[in-house]
């Protein structure tokens, strides 16, 4: 049974530039929340995907967008990348019918230049 | 904003003590969730425990929860070095299933 799984683990980018986040929820699963986790802090709530649309959204810009696919993956895209954007990105599955335990994803590590 | 606050920042103990890390939090819960991670890496589930719940135990772990003092407490007995890691607490407020996490205790295990 596979669990989450994201990609790429690594990734640099310069200020300004675009990036894509792929996630690859739990076998089973239909629900992706993605997370954005500073060094030293704890994982940020940036929005949750359910049946292709965003369900919920945390306190993050508009440069923040995401998509579900008919498959349940889901990518997470960042616009105009700032310095600040640097961080361990999660993903997280779970079952939207009262599945309150998510299942994280190894993350995706993003460097801003 | 981060909903819980784990208290130690930090805690370093030699293989085989226990080890108690808290979580305090401001508003009213549907549960609360202990979570570890190694090393920047994805977060794995340890524990959830309700609302209506005052503890739980999972092996070594053992989760409190008191209401009233909007506190939970996470210990470790017979702690491994493997247990090295940071612990996050989450919680999801009534009618929510987004858990909020706080900045996490770093665990330090000697051999």
């Amino acid at each position: 049974d596979a669990g989450v799984t994201q990609s790429p683990t690594h990734l640099i980018k310069t200020r300004g530039q675009q990036v894509t986040l792929r996630c690859s929820p739990k076998s089973g699963h239909d629900t992706v929340s993605w997370y954005q986790q500073a060094l030293g802090q704890g994982p940020q709530f940036i929005f949750q995907y359910y049946e292709e649309e965003e369900r919920q959204r945390g306190n993050f810009p508009d440069r923040f967008s995401g998509h579900q696919f008919p498959n349940y993956s889901s990518e997470l895209n960042v616009n105009a990348l700032l310095l600040g954007d640097s961080a361990l990105y999660l993903c997280a599955s779970s079952l939207l019918t009262g599945e309150e335990t998510q299942y994280f994803g190894p993350g995706t590590r993003l460097l801003v230049l | 904003s981060q909903q819980g606050e784990e208290d130690p920042q930090a805690l370093s103990i030699q293989e085989g003590e226990n080890a108690t890390m808290n979580c305090s939090y401001k508003t009213s819960i549907n549960n609360l969730q202990w979570y570890r991670q190694n090393s920047g890496r994805g977060l794995v589930h340890l524990i959830l425990i309700r609302s209506n719940e005052r503890e739980k135990h999972s092996g070594r772990l053992r989760v409190t929860l008191d209401t009233s003092k909007k506190s939970s407490s996470l210990l470790i007995t017979a702690s491994r070095a493997a247990d090295t890691a940071s612990y996050f607490c989450a919680t999801a407020g009534k009618g929510s299933y987004i858990p909020t996490f706080g900045r996490g205790t770093s665990l330090i295990v000697h051999p």
